[in-house]
């Protein structure tokens, strides 16, 4: 049972330009959003984070977008940058079930100079 | 301030074998919480601990427990290894609430031969 999926396993972009990665989720009782980063035999990076009370929350040159009625949210770099080529992986918890995070199964972005 | 950090980076096992991994959160974090990650399923949660109880705890064999120490440092123990125990095993640390943002450490690679 997925219930945090990110149909895109990877996507390329050039450097400069806007990245835009997708996360769909089918659990409404989902309360908090994060994006995390991933690079090879290093553990997930915090990014951003969002509320589910929330439609925006902005950091740099991360913006991330929740469409509750979409059960949808995505992640905005802007510009991106080849140190930005990385694993992305979106997560969620549920209120009272403590510590658990639950995981896309991420997708993969390669920013080209 | 210091991050998550976990010991040892890499193991090697056999088989049978048991094995125990350890995770020192962030100071003044309380909560830790424990991840396998494979390339098949992705990261999954193994349990949660906060003040040396288990709070939370996903759908993983009894063969995998954990414990947490009074300085919020935590263990966790693989009893009888076996292949497909192969991985990449995360804990991430937070402050209390299920909506904390969870930092994760850098993960011990665990090979079962």
């Amino acid at each position: 049972d997925q219930q945090v999926k990110q149909n895109s396993p990877s996507l390329s972009v050039q450097e400069g330009r806007i990245s835009i990665l997708n996360c769909d989720y089918t659990n409404s009782m989902f309360d908090y959003f994060l994006w995390y980063k991933k690079y090879p035999a290093e553990g997930p990076t915090f990014l951003i984070s969002i509320s589910s009370i929330k439609d925006k929350n902005e950091d740099g040159r991360f913006t991330v977008f929740l469409n509750k009625s979409a059960k949808h949210l995505s992640l905005h770099i802007v510009p991106s940058q080849p140190g930005d080529s990385a694993v992305y992986f979106c997560a969620a918890s549920v209120p009272g079930n403590t510590g658990k995070l639950i995981f896309g199964q991420g997708t993969t972005l390669q920013v080209k100079p | 301030k210091a991050g998550v950090t976990q010991t040892p980076r890499y193991l090697i096992k056999t088989r049978g074998q048991q094995v125990t991994l350890s995770c020192s959160p962030i100071s003044g974090h309380r909560s830790v919480s424990w991840y396998q990650q494979t390339p098949g399923q992705g990261l999954q949660f193994l349990f949660e601990y906060f003040s040396e109880t288990q709070r939370n705890k996903g759908n993983f064999p009894g063969r995998f427990s954990g414990r947490q120490f009074s300085n919020s440092r935590s263990e966790m123990n693989v009893s009888t290894l076996e292949l497909g125990d192969s991985a990449l095993y995360l804990c991430a640390s937070s402050f209390v609430q299920s909506t904390d943002t969870q930092y994760f450490g850098p993960g011990t690679r665990l090979t079962v031969l």
